[in-house]
């Protein structure tokens, strides 16, 4: 049961334009979000992350936005660089510290 | 900021050995950690929690006495892949929270296994 979904497995994106990932979730209880970013054979590096009392959080390009009546977050990132090249997970959690993550999406930035 | 740091960064070991996989938190005291495990091109899987001073807590489907977990300190946490199978090849992750109730997760860089 994946409580955590990512549908677009990749996704390509013009240098200097908007990326767009979003996530899907199907477990009401949690109410923590964050967003990392992975290159392959390194640790996830952490991104930006929102609380389910915040429908946006925005830092730097990086803005996420939560819909929790849709269940679904985004990330936006503008301008896109190439260095944003990277397999992006979406996590999500409540009342303790498990993380439980999407699946993932391949974002490649054109330059 | 806080800091991960795993140890070592990728190993490969016949079948039938153990390896030990250490995961320390460099500049904070982490009362938990967590253990996941990346195969390819997959999500990263909760295998346990690991509590200092306490028996780790593992996710279902993981087998504690394949995956020994051992949380002697408040800045050290280690996983012992015993008796290795190429199977049990995956990429292993440990995360930490930077304080108690605090809002962001630290992850180490990882441990890549490879079992021949």
């Amino acid at each position: 049961d994946q409580q955590v979904k990512q549908n677009s497995p990749s996704l390509s994106v013009q240098e200097g334009r908007i990326s767009i990932l979003n996530c899907d979730y199907t477990n009401s209880m949690f109410d923590y979000f964050l967003w990392y970013k992975k290159y392959p054979a390194e640790g996830p590096t952490f991104l930006i992350s929102i609380s389910s009392i915040k429908d946006k959080n925005e830092d730097g390009r990086f803005t996420v936005f939560l819909n929790k009546s849709a269940k679904h977050l985004s990330l936006h990132i503008v301008p896109s660089q190439p260095g944003d090249s990277a397999v992006y997970f979406c996590a999500a959690a409540f009342g303790n510290e498990k993380l439980t993550f999407g699946t993932g999406t391949r974002l490649t930035i054109i330059p | 900021g806080a800091v991960v740091s795993q140890h070592p960064s990728w190993v490969i070991c016949k079948s039938g050995t153990s390896v030990k996989i250490e995961c320390r938190s460099l500049d904070f005291q982490a009362t938990t950690m967590f253990w996941y495990r990346q195969f390819p091109k997959q999500s990263l899987m909760l295998m346990a929690t690991s509590n200092e001073g306490s028996k780790a807590t593992y996710e279902q489907g993981v087998e504690k006495d394949k995956f020994l977990i051992n949380h002697a300190s408040l800045t050290l946490s280690t996983l012992t892949v015993t008796s290795a199978h190429p199977e049990d090849s995956s990429f292993y992750i440990c995360s930490a929270r930077d304080r108690p109730g605090g809002n962001t997760i630290y992850f180490g860089e990882g441990s890549w296994l490879t079992v021949v």
